[in-house]
């Protein structure tokens, strides 16, 4: 079965420093990864994706993603945190024509 | 992407009431999907709503509490029934957008709580 495990519940970074949340991810095939974030009271927004091809993609407000096949993680990184990316990031794993699964999300604080 | 919308925004109930709440797409999409974010927990797939079929429900969830209505392509309801304290949660719609892989848009939610 599909899963999504994200380690860290909560991470607090200082401002400027740089950022790396973890997913891994359990699926027979090569799954459609993906990257949300909550901000407070929000819905979910879409940071990236990745489907194929690169293995490292960039997405919005900075973020990049590396795909590892061999490690079966999809790792979010930003080299320089900002104070507004404090949020609640979810990664999820879907395959084509259904739902996502979701990881349990990584609350990321930022401290000045 | 998309832009969706979702009413009302949050509301308060009593138990034993229903709530029914409305989910509007700009654009035509043939999948939606409704999830559920109970307090500080992640997202759970309640049901998948396509435009002409009934919705399909996942484990844990039935059409006699969460019925699902999908009259179009930019529509679709979600009914939470006879509510109870339990049911206080997030309610999130997201559509699937097609292009050779899908990719889901989220609503802004529904933060309903059961008194």
């Amino acid at each position: 079965a599909q899963s999504v495990t994200q380690p860290d519940i909560h991470i607090t970074v200082s401002e400027g420093a740089s950022l790396e949340l973890r997913c891994n991810y359990s699926y027979g095939a090569t799954p459609y990864l993906f990257w949300y974030v909550q901000s407070p009271g929000q819905g979910l927004q879409l940071l990236l994706k990745y489907f194929s091809g690169d293995t490292l993609v960039q997405g919005i407000k900075g973020f990049e993603a590396e795909f590892k096949r061999s490690q079966s993680s999809f790792n979010l990184r930003k080299p320089s945190v900002h104070w507004s990316d404090a949020a609640e990031y979810f990664c999820a794993v879907g395959v084509g024509g259904t739902a996502l699964i979701f990881g349990k999300g990584t609350t990321l604080s930022v401290s000045s | 992407s998309a832009v969706i919308s979702q009413k009302p925004s949050r509301d308060i109930c009593q138990r034993g009431t229903s709530l029914t709440i409305q989910c509007q797409v700009d654009s035509q999409v043939t999948m939606m999907f409704w999830y559920r974010q109970q307090p500080g927990q992640s997202l759970t797939l309640i049901a998948t709503a396509n435009q002409g079929s009934e919705a399909t429900y996942e484990s844990g969830f039935v059409i006699d509490k969460f019925p699902i209505s999908r009259p179009n392509l930019t529509f679709s309801t979600l009914t939470v029934s006879n509510m109870s304290p339990e049911d206080s949660s997030i309610y999130l719609c997201s559509v699937g957008l097609a292009g050779g892989h899908e990719t889901q848009y989220f609503g802004p939610g529904t933060r309903l709580l059961v008194l």
